[in-house]
């Protein structure tokens, strides 16, 4: 069984940084491109990025471009987002999501519980 | 930007039929998945590759596209089927998902 459990939320201040981490198990994590998804409190959701098996591969949403990056250590079967110059509209939950295949245009699989990330002074 | 268009709400009696549209430019190919998304929970895949239900979803989904309109039909709608539903596209290597749709199942 597929299991993606995020970490890294809470609350920071508008300006500042903060870092989501993903341990993924259950599957072969190098075999698959991986994403994180965003919703905002009460809305939809918004695919904020992915990345392929290789790391040679990477898409930012046009609304978080040179603000966030992506990576991913296979060694470590874990996915990352460095969050940067986060603003209110950065608030949502955060959600590790599985591609089912190595590249990006699939479908998403395998979705974790989410990690809720708060921007506000 | 690409957007894919869902309406707000839909109802349902129990036992009725479903249907929630999804609408966008090229949708007239495979890539589009529908998603179920229960009260604070995460969303799970319903259907992939427009018709395609993976393992343990309930036949009484299904989907299809005609157009560029794609249709996710519930047949005998259960109290649990009540749930917000997402359909999710790509544009070029973008994901998108539409707006989301409330199913009540009065």
């Amino acid at each position: 069984e597929v299991f993606l459990v995020e970490s890294g939320g809470g609350l920071v201040q508008p300006g500042r940084s903060l870092r989501l981490s993903c341990a993924a198990s259950g599957f072969t994590f190098d075999d698959y491109a991986m994403n994180w998804v965003r919703q905002a409190p009460g809305k939809g959701l918004e695919w904020v990025s992915g990345i392929i098996w290789t790391s040679d591969y990477i898409v930012y949403a046009d609304s978080v471009k040179g603000r966030f990056t992506i990576s991913r250590d296979n060694a470590k079967k874990s996915l990352y987002l460095q969050m940067n110059s986060l603003r209110p509209d950065d608030t949502a939950v955060y959600y590790c999501v599985k591609s089912s295949g190595f590249y990006l245009v699939d479908w998403f699989d395998s979705w974790g519980q989410g990690t809720l990330v708060t921007v506000s002074s | 930007s690409y957007e894919l268009t869902q309406p707000p709400s839909v109802s349902v009696s129990p036992g009725q039929t479903a249907t929630v549209t999804c609408s966008g430019k090229t949708l007239t190919n495979n890539h589009v998945s529908w998603y179920q998304q229960k009260p604070g929970q995460s969303p799970v895949l319903l259907i992939h590759g427009v018709t395609e239900r993976p393992s343990g979803i309930p036949e009484r989904f299904s989907a299809s596209i005609s157009g560029n309109t794609a249709t996710l039909t519930i047949t005998e709608t259960q109290a649990m089927d009540e749930a917000d539903y997402f359909c999710q596209a790509w544009d070029g290597n973008t994901a998108v998902f539409g707006g989301g749709t409330k199913l009540t199942v009065l």
